[in-house]
């Protein structure tokens, strides 16, 4: 099954203690990126990377770090997490546009982040 | 900056009505204009999508409009159904590199029997 995955679903953590978010991806798709939603904000993207060894930034990648040593992987480093980082995460991948034409993003389940 | 609006954060409706959602952005250089659906505890999902160079498209049960004289995307659910009760987010996008999408904050369709 064509599918995204993320681990943990679920992570309470403290301020300050380096955490990573695993995302993976089976659809040999070249394009990556992160997002973090948070209410009446709607989906943010952190960092995406267009292939493997490029990444960059998004809109919001302060206290953020990515890596993409293989195509399928995709984690999200939070080297000191911080409360304000308290959000739901999502990972999403696709393939880039060939023909002008939308090319669309398969977003994983989401990780629920809390850190106090 | 480039952004998307949603004009109501929570919409109810009667099983059966048919359900319009609406979206507005301010990039009239958008390419791309998609409708998401997300479901409690799920990623968004794809629903329908249009290009700017359309003004209507149509999908199983749903219908998407664009304005772009006034700026304007909204999302028609005919029948609405108690499985259509999900937070619904517009998204635009550029072409160009890596094709970024913007979102909007999203519309709560809640479903009443």
């Amino acid at each position: 099954e064509a599918q995204v995955t993320q681990n943990p679903r679920y992570l309470i953590t403290v301020t300050g203690k380096k955490l990573t978010v695993t995302c993976s991806q089976n659809m040999n798709h070249e394009y990556m990126s992160w997002y973090r939603q948070d209410p009446g904000l709607g989906l943010r993207q952190i960092y995406y990377s267009m292939n493997v060894e490029v990444t960059d930034k998004g809109d919001v990648p302060e206290g953020y770090k990515v890596s993409r040593k293989e195509k399928r992987n995709f984690p999200l480093i939070l080297e000191s997490p911080s409360p304000n980082q308290t959000s739901l995460y999502f990972c999403a991948s696709s393939s880039p546009s060939r023909s002008s034409s939308y090319n669309e993003q398969f977003f994983g389940p989401g990780t629920r982040l809390t850190v106090l | 900056g480039e952004s998307v609006g949603l004009h109501l954060p929570t919409l109810s409706v009667q099983e059966g009505d048919n359900s319009i959602i609406n979206c507005a952005y301010s990039n009239s250089a958008s390419d791309y204009f998609i409708w998401y659906k997300q479901e409690s505890g799920k990623g968004p999902q794809f629903i329908i999508d249009i290009r700017s160079n359309m003004d209507k498209r149509q999908g199983q049960r749903v219908t998407v409009l664009l304005n772009k004289t006034v700026k304007h995307l909204s999302l028609q659910i005919a029948a609405t159904q108690p499985g259509d009760s999900a937070v619904y987010f517009c998204a635009v996008m550029r072409f160009g590199g890596y094709n970024k999408l913007i979102f909007g904050a999203g519309t709560r369709l809640a479903v009443h029997p």
